[in-house]
């Protein structure tokens, strides 16, 4: 049973360009949940959502940044025009409906130079 | 809102020692739970320890442990017999409902701990 996937892991993308984050949850996980990590930092929370719903985007910049779980297929944080402050680390967790078991990626560091 | 803090950017221990970090929280509710996890370079997170907020006994996993002090909000985790494999930045974590069966976890800034063979 694969644990939570991401890709990539490294992505380096010049300012005003696209990054395109994926992750795909665990098996029988329905909810994917996005954080960030700035360096020398601990994660900050920035979305929940479950297929095809965005539930809580309290954590999400106004602009430029959107998240999707499509009913087929990875979930997606999408950062458009990125600044160099958009450099972190980006990780993603998943988790079944009942019970515990949050289980994190092993993320995706964004560099943008 | 829940707050999550660790006062101790950096700690070393001597291989084979014990170590304490510390990390204290702000929280209205009654019933929660509080976890460690550890972040090796290879910067996976790893779930160390979690604590129910409404048992009173210590949670333990071989050689790690918690001291739990629910009046006064702290968390500690302790780690016992260190070893070279326990070097790692260290988050102390609060997790917070958003709906029924969904949470968000809270993270402290992290201690960055060094074992010095």
């Amino acid at each position: 049973n694969a644990g939570v996937m991401q890709n990539p892991r490294h992505l380096v993308r010049r300012r005003g360009q696209e990054a395109r984050l994926r992750c795909s949850p665990m098996k029988g996980h329905s909810h994917v949940y996005w954080y960030r990590q700035l360096p020398e930092e601990g994660l900050k929370f920035m979305v929940y959502l479950q297929k095809e719903n965005i539930i809580d985007e309290s954590g999400m910049p106004k602009e430029r940044f959107s998240a999707e779980f499509p009913k087929e297929g990875p979930s997606i944080l999408r950062i458009q025009q990125v600044v160099r402050g958009d450099s972190a680390a980006y990780f993603c967790a998943s988790s079944p409906v009942q019970g515990h078991g949050y289980t994190f990626g092993s993320g995706t560091r964004l560099t943008v130079v | 809102a829940q707050t999550v803090t660790q006062s101790q950017p950096e700690m070393s221990v001597q291989e084979a020692e014990t170590v304490t970090l510390s990390c204290t929280y702000d929280t209205s509710e009654s019933d929660y739970y509080l976890f460690w996890y550890k972040q090796p370079p290879s910067r996976q997170m790893i779930l160390v320890i979690r604590q129910e907020a409404y048992k009173q006994q210590n949670a333990t996993e071989n050689r790690f442990s918690v001291n739990f002090q629910k009046a006064a909000k702290s968390f500690s985790l302790k780690i016992s017999d260190s070893q070279l494999g326990d070097a790692a930045m260290y988050f102390c974590a609060y997790r917070r409902e958003i709906i029924q069966g969904a949470q968000k976890l809270v993270f402290g800034q992290g201690t960055r701990l060094t074992i010095n063979p």
